[in-house]
């Protein structure tokens, strides 16, 4: 099992460019969500999706959108980045039901 | 709505030191809480869990015990090591398929 996957790893845009953030799970998990995790404000959810077609919004959806076509997948895409969205970026998963929320290992995002 | 609330940090503590990070919740019913830490440059990963009142989670000599009189769940370690230093995160899960809920952390470094 590779667990929860994220790419890219670190990526530099500029102000008004989009990109896709990526999220896998091979642990045929049905609860998936995404953070960001700023200094001085912990994690901070965005979006969350209870299974494949299923989404909803968190605490800071402004900027971004989700879906969810398959269990496996749960990509986070910036529409037109700002600076403020300059963080890292948590990507979970858990079993429906389940408790223990398995994370990635995080995606870094520098916005000019 | 549901709420964590965790000291603030940072914490700095010598080798061998007694370690407590304070954890308060606020929710409706019967959550489960959770410790998770995170190591520098890496995601985060599950260190206890408590499902219900009285219960103690224990992990890698660290301990917490759910208290529902008291709304908390403190986090202790008898002698802490320099490996311990981290971003310790107090979180909640409410009933049904809810959104796991983050305290801001608190930054533990341990000096030999």
């Amino acid at each position: 099992n590779a667990g929860v996957t994220q790419t890219p790893k670190f990526q530099v845009l500029k102000t008004g460019q989009s990109m896709t953030l990526q999220c896998a799970q091979d642990m045929n998990h049905e609860y998936m969500s995404w953070y960001r995790q700023d200094p001085g404000m912990g994690l901070r959810l965005i979006h969350y999706s209870v299974g494949a077609g299923i989404t909803d919004q968190g605490e800071v959806p402004n900027g971004y959108n989700v879906s969810r076509s398959t269990t496996e997948d749960f990509p986070l895409r910036l529409l037109s980045a700002a600076p403020s969205q300059t963080s890292v970026y948590f990507c979970a998963s858990r079993p429906g039901g389940g408790e223990t929320q398995y994370f990635g290992p995080g995606t870094r995002l520098l916005v000019l | 709505g549901d709420s964590v609330t965790q000291m603030e940090g940072p914490v700095t503590l010598s080798e061998e030191a007694f370690l407590t990070i304070n954890c308060t919740y606020t929710a409706t019913g019967y959550p489960s809480l959770f410790w998770y830490v995170q190591y520098p440059g890496e995601g985060l990963q599950l260190l206890l869990k408590a499902t219900k009142a009285d219960d103690k989670g224990s992990n890698k000599g660290f301990e917490a015990t759910y208290r529902k009189e008291t709304t908390s769940f403190h986090l202790e370690k008898g002698s802490v090591q320099v490996s311990d230093s981290a971003v310790y995160f107090c979180a909640l899960l409410g009933s049904g398929n809810t959104p796991l809920v983050f305290g801001k952390g608190t930054r533990l470094s341990v000096i030999a």
